[in-house]
């Protein structure tokens, strides 16, 4: 079964910095989807930045960029030029394709961010 | 328009009532999910459904029912309630293989409080 980890329960950065969230998982699949999502005080769980395991490249979305190490198996996520809105609970998750029957999001237990003005 | 639009958002109810959340998903999708995030806010699938199949069934009590009448609705009813389930219960939807790069989008969550 497929897990993922996120070892750092809280990180804090200060606004205008740059931070680097981690993430590893555990897979046998050649072929599936990594993901962030960030969760603020509402609860809503919004996309941050989506990777397919079958690019090289490494996915950004404007200040939102990841370091995809395949080998590794580890996901990384930086936040540049970090701002107050960037506070929340990161999530990092794993979606396998195979089948149906593994269709779904296995998640991390979150990163806390803090962002200091 | 929300994608994903779930009701009731907030709900506060005792031990031993039964009670039901909405969820419709307005983006075409061919399968939903409920997911649960307990106190810890740790996230885990419930259920699955494709074009109103049930796929995925993790482990849930059985007084947790879902029933999807068409592939853009799925809810959740929850018989007999204990403390235990007192979370925020998020609908999602997706499309396999699709433009959206396999993105699986959420509901707002809706918070069950028992008491």
């Amino acid at each position: 079964a497929q897990t993922v980890t996120q070892s750092q329960p809280e990180m804090s950065v200060q606004e205008a910095e740059t931070v680097t969230l981690s993430c590893t998982y555990d897979t046998s699949e050649s072929d599936y989807y990594l993901f962030w999502y960030k969760q603020p005080p509402s609860r809503q769980m919004i996309l941050v930045i989506r990777q397919e395991a079958y690019k090289q490249q490494n996915a950004t979305e404007n200040r939102f960029s990841v370091n995809f190490q395949k080998a590794a198996k580890s996901f990384s996520l930086k936040i540049s030029d970090s701002q107050l809105g960037d506070a929340a609970m990161y999530f990092c998750a794993y979606r396998s394709l195979r089948s149906y029957n593994t269709d779904k999001l296995i998640f991390g237990t979150g990163t806390r961010l803090q962002v200091f003005p | 328009d929300t994608a994903v639009s779930q009701t009731p958002k907030y709900l506060v109810t005792q031990m031993g009532n039964d009670k039901s959340i909405k969820c419709e998903q307005n983006l075409g999708h061919d399968t939903m999910y409920w997911y649960k995030q307990d106190s810890k806010k740790f996230l885990k699938i419930m259920f699955s459904y494709n074009n109103k199949e049930l796929i995925i069934n993790e482990t849930v009590p059985n007084r947790f029912s879902p029933k999807s009448p068409d592939k853009a609705h799925l809810n959740l009813h929850i018989n007999s309630l204990e403390l235990g389930d007192s979370a925020v219960y998020f609908c999602a939807s997706s499309q396999r293989y699709s433009l959206s790069g396999n993105t699986i989008y959420f509901g707002e969550g809706s918070w069950l409080t028992v008491v």
